[in-house]
Formats: structure tokens, sequence, C-alpha cells
């Protein structure tokens, strides 16, 4: 079954603007990724985040992790219509296979 | 060239046909991983593989099977094909570090009537 769940499905924002999106997850994990996937196209890697991270940037990116209410959130600053995609959280767990969430649906518009 | 690559990108079938698709990559990756992606529902793992001689059901494995030919090919096959696995399917890739970031092939989308 799939851990993770984002919220919201889909975010409509100006270009400029900052997107967040939110993940919650059931079990302790090891770590949590990010993936962003272009319309229709394979699953691109954007930034993990340890269990013993809260923070971490990556250039317009900035993700955090809660693991104590079992959640974590992206924020991409300054959008750009290149930004519009789906966005999927994924939880490590124990054995190196990853759960993916639903995804969130990031429409920029110019 | 892509690291991952999926063969066919697209394929159109009939009910009952058997059918395969195939995943190469270049990365050198011990572990591949076969999912399915359905509209609204995320990925879902279908079969894994952290070597050759080590393959791994998923969460929806049933309906499909799975060879791994070498280390840097990784096939799934529907035996029977039904409509309810039109679906876009991806093969990823992933390292044996502690990171275990997956590669993504460009996916290969099954229509089956």
């Amino acid at each position: 079954s799939q851990q993770g769940e984002e919220d919201p499905q889909a975010l409509s924002i100006q270009e400029g603007e900052n997107a967040t999106m939110n993940c919650s997850y059931k079990t302790s994990i090891n770590n949590l990724q990010w993936y962003r996937q272009n319309s229709g196209r394979g699953l691109v890697h954007l930034i993990l985040i340890r269990s013993n991270e809260r923070e971490k940037h990556s250039g317009r990116l900035r993700v955090t992790l809660d693991t104590s209410k079992k959640s974590s959130s992206l924020l991409i600053t300054a959008s750009r219509a290149a930004d519009t995609a789906s966005y999927f959280c994924a939880t490590d767990e124990d054995d190196y296979k990853l759960s993916f969430g639903a995804g969130t649906t990031v429409t920029v518009r110019a | 060239d892509a690291d991952v690559t999926q063969t066919p990108r697209n394929r159109i079938t009939k009910t009952g046909k058997r059918i395969m698709l195939e995943c190469s990559q270049t990365k050198g990756h011990d572990r591949m991983y076969w999912y399915r992606q359905d509209p609204g529902l995320g990925l879902r793992l279908i079969y894994y593989s952290f070597d050759v001689k080590d393959i791994n059901k998923g969460e929806i494995s049933d309906g499909y099977s799975v060879s791994r030919q070498a280390q840097a090919k990784f096939s799934l096959s529907l035996e029977s094909a039904i409509p309810n696995q039109t679906a876009l399917y991806f093969c990823a890739t992933s390292g044996t570090g502690v990171s275990n970031e997956q590669f993504f092939g460009p996916g290969t989308r099954l229509t089956v009537l």
C-alpha cells in the first residue's frame, strides 16, 4: 500500500510565487525523497532528506522533515513555467524499496 | 544516450495477448524495479530485483512476471493481458549505497483493448 500522501492534490500559482506541498506518511523511515514528473515522462529525483535531518536546500527547493508528525514539505521558491509538473514524495522504510504518494500537480501560470 | 531505456514506448494490444516490456540500463546498478502508474494513484511497485538472482514481488505482482537476464536488463511480462492493465509502466534503477535515489526510464504506455 502507498505510504506517502501528498497535499494538496493540485496547485495553481502565478509565475514568481512560491509553491508549497506537503507529504504525510505512516511508518518510520530511513529517508524521504521528492521527485518531479513532467507530463507522461519518467520521474526525476529532486532531493533526499534523511530521517535525522530537519531541513535541506537545493537551489530553489527547500525540504523540511518532521519525524514526530510523520510529515514533510517541499517549497519551490520563485516558481517558473518550467516548474509545471507533478511532484511525488517517496519514503524508504527498511529494505531500500520506495513507496510513492499519489502526487501534487503544480501548474505555474505565466 | 539515456541511462535507463524502455522498449516499446507505446503499445496497443488485445485482451489475452502476451506482452513483454523491456528495460536496459547503463548505470551499472544492481537494483532494478518495475512500477505502474495509473491516474491519481501514483506509482505502485510490481516487481523488484536487487541482483540477477534476487527477484521479489511488489505490492501488485498478480498477472505479471519478470526476468532479470543480466545486471543491465530487466523485463516485465504480461502473460495474458487484460484491460485493467492499461497503464503507464516505468522501469527504475538504483545503486547499493545508503542513498537509494532511483533513476527512471521514460515509460511505456500500454493500452489493452
